[in-house]
């Protein structure tokens, strides 16, 4: 168990539709990192908040958004859904940026 | 476009055997390079973070080295066993904070 919580498991919505992930990192830690798993893909790089802000954006989609709240857990909301975004979403925590990530259980994503 | 390659892509190695593999990535804008050990049905786990060129980095039977110059970085496995089944992951992490994952090296201990 690497300290890294994700809700939903699994989630299985229409085309269309919004959904919000959430991820609660480790105790501690002030970076939320977020990763799309999908079949054809490796894991890619979606955003990364520091303490609140955002720090850095990878390949998130502007239908996507996140943040990061006064509590440090993280919300990431996908819009406007569509079949191509059934993946692995993945959550990661690490002490700052730079160090070992830990990574949370993944919130797979159905879109039908 | 920056790209991370891992070779070879899948590997099947002897139990007992040493074996490696490669991650290559981009030298410029570096500033870590992270190794991970991916078991089918669970999330990615750690190994080690390298920030330094000729960085040598050991957890038990696994060791790393890193080249910033050259752009790569080799893991190893001493003595190989059937729990170290797994796919091996490395990203590159660069000063602009972005991550970019290679494809992993998919690894099968035989027993």
């Amino acid at each position: 168990d690497s300290g890294v919580t994700q809700t939903p498991k699994h989630l299985i919505t229409a085309t269309g539709q919004r959904v919000t992930l959430r991820c609660s990192p480790r105790s501690g830690d002030l970076s939320v990192y977020w990763y799309q798993q999908s079949l054809d893909q490796g894991l890619q790089f979606l955003i990364q908040y520091y303490n609140g802000e955002e720090r850095a954006k990878g390949n998130i989609l502007e239908r996507f958004s996140a943040q990061q709240f006064p509590d440090l857990h993280s919300e990431l909301n996908l819009s406007s859904l569509e079949l191509g975004d059934s993946a692995l979403y993945f959550c990661a925590s690490s002490v700052t940026g730079y160090n070992e990530q830990f990574f949370g259980p993944g919130t797979r994503l159905t879109v039908l | 476009i920056l790209n991370v390659e891992q070779s070879p892509q899948s590997l099947h190695v002897q139990e007992g055997d040493s074996t490696n593999f490669t991650c290559s990535f981009p030298s410029s804008n570096f500033y870590a390079l992270h190794w991970y050990r991916w078991e089918t049905a669970k999330s990615p786990e750690a190994l080690f973070v390298m920030t330094l060129n000729g960085d040598e980095k050991k957890k038990g039977r696994i060791s790393a080295t890193l080249n910033t110059k050259e752009g790569y970085s080799y893991l190893y496995i001493k003595g190989s066993q059937p729990e170290d089944s797994a796919t091996y992951l490395c990203a590159f992490e660069g000063r602009d904070d972005k991550i970019i994952f290679g494809k992993g090296t998919r690894l099968h201990i035989l027993p």
